[in-house]
């Protein structure tokens, strides 16, 4: 099992600029998340989904659109970048089996200019 | 609103010494919750977990958490601190995909 992953590793995008980060998981798990990482806040919530087919905003969802048509796949969208959407994304996954325990990519980290 | 509140943005040890980290949560009903551990450039690596049961929880690298229903909290010990645990800590709480981050402790370890 490769686990969660996610492409790119290291992003620049100029304001404006539009991009997709993508994420997989590769062990049938429902549930899958998103969050961005910036200095002194901790990780914040932007999207989740508990299934193909449904997501729900979290805590940050502004600027962020997602959709989940596989069980595998929940790729997060930046439409118009702005430099306030610069910090590390992670995607995360779980299931009801170890309840709660969510599994964590390796991140990317996105620079705004 | 849920909360998880980390009241000590930095802390600084020395190697063998005693290792307490503090965490405080708010929900209308007790959340799962999660130690989480960051070393610098890196992904987030899960400590340990607190779902129900026994209070006091064991997890991995030699840390421990005890769960106080009572005052609200789940804190992170270890007894005796290595160098190598010089990384940033995360207590988070909440359920399936939904978590919520405490800001964060850096935790600096003396030789």
């Amino acid at each position: 099992n490769a686990g969660v992953t996610q492409t790119p590793k290291f992003q620049v995008l100029k304001t404006g600029q539009s991009m997709t980060l993508q994420c997989a998981q590769d062990m049938n798990h429902e549930y899958m998340s998103w969050y961005r990482q910036d200095p002194g806040m901790g990780l914040r919530l932007i999207h989740y989904s508990v299934g193909a087919g449904i997501t729900d905003q979290g805590e940050v969802p502004n600027g962020y659109n997602v959709s989940r048509s596989t069980t595998e796949d929940f790729p997060l969208r930046l439409l118009s970048a702005a430099p306030s959407q610069t910090s590390v994304y992670f995607c995360a996954s779980s299931y009801e089996g170890k309840v709660g325990t969510q599994y964590f990519g390796p991140g990317t980290r996105l620079l705004v200019l | 609103a849920q909360s998880v509140t980390q009241p000590d943005i930095h802390i600084t040890v020395s190697e063998g010494a005693s290792l307490e980290l503090r965490c405080n949560y708010s929900y209308g009903a007790t959340p799962y919750l999660f130690w989480y551990v960051q070393s610098p450039g890196q992904g987030l690596q899960l400590l340990l977990k607190y779902f129900s049961g026994d209070t006091l929880v064991q997890g991995i690298k030699g840390f421990e958490a005890e769960f106080k229903r009572s005052q609200s909290s789940f804190n992170l010990r270890k007894p005796s601190v290595h160098w190598s645990d010089a990384a940033e800590y995360f207590c988070a709480g909440g359920w399936l995909s939904k978590l919520t981050f405490g800001k964060g402790t850096l935790l600096t370890v003396n030789p």
